[in-house]
């Protein structure tokens, strides 16, 4: 079974620039997270989504962060404009939440590692 | 509202020396707790956890961590470390229930000397 998969891994950029990450969850999870981890710091949720429905997105920064998972399956977190402090790296998770199923664990892509200069 | 607090950004142990993780963890409902385990340049993966089971819970790789609610603690150990096991150590805390947020702590280095 496939895991998570998130693209690019490594991604470069100038301040002002717009980027987007790229994530397809587990098939059969419906729900899907991303997380925000700095450098020595743990993961900090932006936005989870159960199927398509963002149903948490207090944390994520409304004025240049977007997110969609369009077809409640695979999902784009997008930052326009870059600024210096956005450089960090983007983990997806995803788990197969609700109901009778829910365990808590999640299950983790590699991470996008974000630098802006 | 949830927390958990690590204590000890770096731990440096031998190998062959027991590993001890300390994790305290703040919960206003029965929490589920986890250990997870981040490899250089990788993704996060589960060690263990414990969702109100048994309290001495096992995980992968030889460690096991035991939930101790006087306490509200979930320390992490293994009896004898091995150089594989160097790596960025998450404890995270969450409800029972699947509207439940899941909250990560800051994370323990651990280094083994050989």
């Amino acid at each position: 079974e496939a895991g998570v998969v998130q693209s690019p891994r490594y991604k470069i950029i100038e301040k002002k620039q717009p980027v987007a990450f790229w994530c397809n969850p587990i098939s059969g999870h419906n729900t899907l997270y991303w997380y925000l981890q700095n450098l020595g710091q743990g993961p900090e949720l932006l936005i989870r989504y159960e199927n398509e429905e963002a149903v948490d997105d207090s944390q994520l920064p409304k004025d240049r962060f977007s997110a969609e998972r369009l077809k409640g399956v695979d999902s784009t977190l997008k930052i326009q404009p870059a600024e210096l402090g956005d450089s960090a790296v983007y983990l997806c998770a995803s788990s197969p939440r609700g109901g009778q199923t829910y365990t808590g664990e999640l299950f983790f892509g590699e991470g996008s590692r974000l630098t802006v200069l | 509202a949830q927390s958990v607090t690590q204590l000890g950004s770096h731990v440096s142990v031998s190998e062959g020396a027991l590993v001890l993780l300390r994790c305290n963890y703040s919960s206003s409902v029965p929490p589920y707790l986890f250990w997870y385990v981040q490899y250089p340049n990788q993704g996060l993966q589960l060690l263990l956890k414990y969702t109100s089971a048994a309290t001495l819970v096992k995980g992968i790789n030889g460690f096991e961590a035991e939930f101790k609610k006087s306490e509200t603690s979930f320390h992490l150990t293994k009896p004898s470390a091995h150089m594989s096991d160097a790596a960025e150590y998450f404890c995270a805390v969450s409800g029972s229930s699947s509207a439940s947020k899941i909250i990560f702590g800051s994370g323990t280095r651990l280094s083994i000397r050989p």
